[in-house]
């Protein structure tokens, strides 16, 4: 039973708008959540993460926002750049466990 | 430094063949994993140790072994391969969180892409 999903399995933007990439999670004792980039044939990289005892995570063009009620995360990427163009995963896990769940990934088209 | 250096990248077995699947890193990290991504499946994990001379399994330890060699290097062994094995595995590092602070940040290899026939 998957606890952390992405279901978009894909996502076209337009160089320079806003690319929103949803995740969604079941276990309500997730408290640390992550955001990972990946291209092909390369391992993922981390690219931002948020505790849950904040909202919002900024770190230049990426934000990361947190929903707890809705057990929901979403990142933002502004402006959205060629190079931005991978599979993004979301994870979660609880501190102090060892296990990040991760979602199935959303891979991001950026349209020059 | 090279971070997380995997070996080999690709490799083809038969079926019932065993092989090991290598994991170093250079960050001085105490703990580290091995995960499997499957199509539409996310990355699952297999085994981890926590530091050195410690492993535990993760979420489908099924079929694999692992051995924590020394602090730098992690294992992950296939005993006797099934074609339900067929994946790409990542091995992955995380430093100790020290006083005051606490990471929870993974640090991924290249991946090593077996096939299982």
């Amino acid at each position: 039973d998957q606890q952390v999903k992405q279901n978009s399995p894909s996502l076209s933007v337009q160089e320079g708008r806003i690319s929103i990439l949803n995740c969604d999670y079941t276990n309500s004792m997730f408290d640390y959540f992550l955001w990972y980039k990946k291209y092909p044939a390369e391992g993922p990289t981390f690219l931002i993460s948020i505790s849950s005892i904040k909202d919002k995570n900024e770190d230049g063009r990426f934000t990361v926002f947190l929903n707890k009620s809705a057990k929901h995360l979403s990142l933002h990427i502004v402006p959205s750049q060629p190079g931005d163009s991978a599979v993004y995963f979301c994870a979660a896990l609880l501190t102090g466990a060892n296990n990040l769940f991760f979602g199935t990934g959303t891979r991001l088209t950026v349209i020059p | 430094n090279a971070g997380v250096t995997q070996t080999p990248k690709f490799q083809v077995l038969k079926t019932g063949q065993s092989m090991t699947l290598q994991c170093a890193q250079d960050m001085n990290h105490n703990s580290m994993y091995w995960y499997r991504q499957d199509p539409g499946m996310g990355l699952r994990l297999i085994y981890y140790s926590a530091s050195e001379g410690t492993t535990d399994k993760g979420e489908v330890p099924n079929g694999y072994n692992v051995s924590r060699l020394n602090k730098r290097e992690f294992s992950l062994r296939l005993e006797s391969a099934a074609p339900s094995q067929t994946s790409v595995y990542f091995c992955a590092s995380t430093p100790q969180s020290s006083a005051g602070t606490v990471s929870y940040e993974q640090y991924f290899g290249p991946g090593t892409r077996l096939t299982v026939t």
